[in-house]
């Protein structure tokens, strides 16, 4: 079964702090994405890879980074968390035109 | 630029009750229309896809690109299809989907 995994289910984190949310996929998938939910605004796309070591800037890229240095995974980097990055973040994996798979995401609260 | 519109933030019907859910989108180029579920405390998940034409639990989309539309019909609502419902929009030649609000869809016995 094609899986993509997000490496913390919660997290629970300071102002200020540099987070690391991590992302994998077993599908061999060129593209894989990060987006953040939040009710009333669906999901709005942060940054996207679509190949190792390359990354596109999305809608919402201020405050975040990203890191791809293997196919299999895609980190998600925010450098100095803030109150406003408190949100639901879901990694995405696709390719083919098939549409994405979806982690099943990390819940963030930055305190 | 590339925009979709899911026009309603909550449905409510009863069970067997026929459910639509509206989807309109802005886009220049060829599009790839997507409908997306997520049930209570699960992760996001495919339902259908325009191009495959197929029917996904009982529900349809048809693209209409003259209305520039991809509402997504059932004929009868089940308890089950209580859900959040996302519709997507690509196209280009890239794997990038722009997402609608989502809208909430309650189906009561």
């Amino acid at each position: 079964d094609v899986k993509v995994t997000q490496s913390s289910r919660y997290l629970v984190k300071r102002t200020g702090e540099k987070v690391f949310l991590e992302c994998v996929q077993d599908m061999d998938h060129e593209n894989m994405f990060w987006y953040r939910q939040d009710p009333g605004l669906g999901l709005r796309l942060i940054y996207f890879s679509y190949d190792v070591k390359m990354k596109e800037k999305g809608d919402i890229p201020e405050g975040y980074s990203v890191s791809r240095e293997k196919k299999e995974r895609f980190s998600l980097i925010l450098e100095s968390a803030s109150t406003n990055q408190t949100s639901m973040y879901l990694c995405a994996s696709a390719t083919g035109g098939y549409g994405y798979t979806f982690g099943s995401g990390t819940r963030l609260t930055v305190v | 630029a590339q925009r979709v519109t899911q026009p309603e933030k909550l449905l409510s019907v009863f069970k067997g009750a026929p459910v639509e859910l509206k989807c309109n989108y802005s886009y220049s180029g060829s599009p790839e229309l997507f409908w997306y579920v997520q049930y209570s405390r699960q992760r996001l998940q495919l339902l259908l896809r325009h191009i495959s034409r197929e029917s996904i639990k009982g529900f349809t989309a048809d693209l209409n690109k003259g209305e520039t539309s991809f509402h997504l019909k059932k004929p009868f609502a089940q308890e089950e299809d209580s859900a959040m419902y996302y519709c997507a929009l690509g196209g280009g030649g890239s794997e990038k989907l722009v997402f609608g609000k989502g809208m909430k869809l309650t189906v009561n016995p």
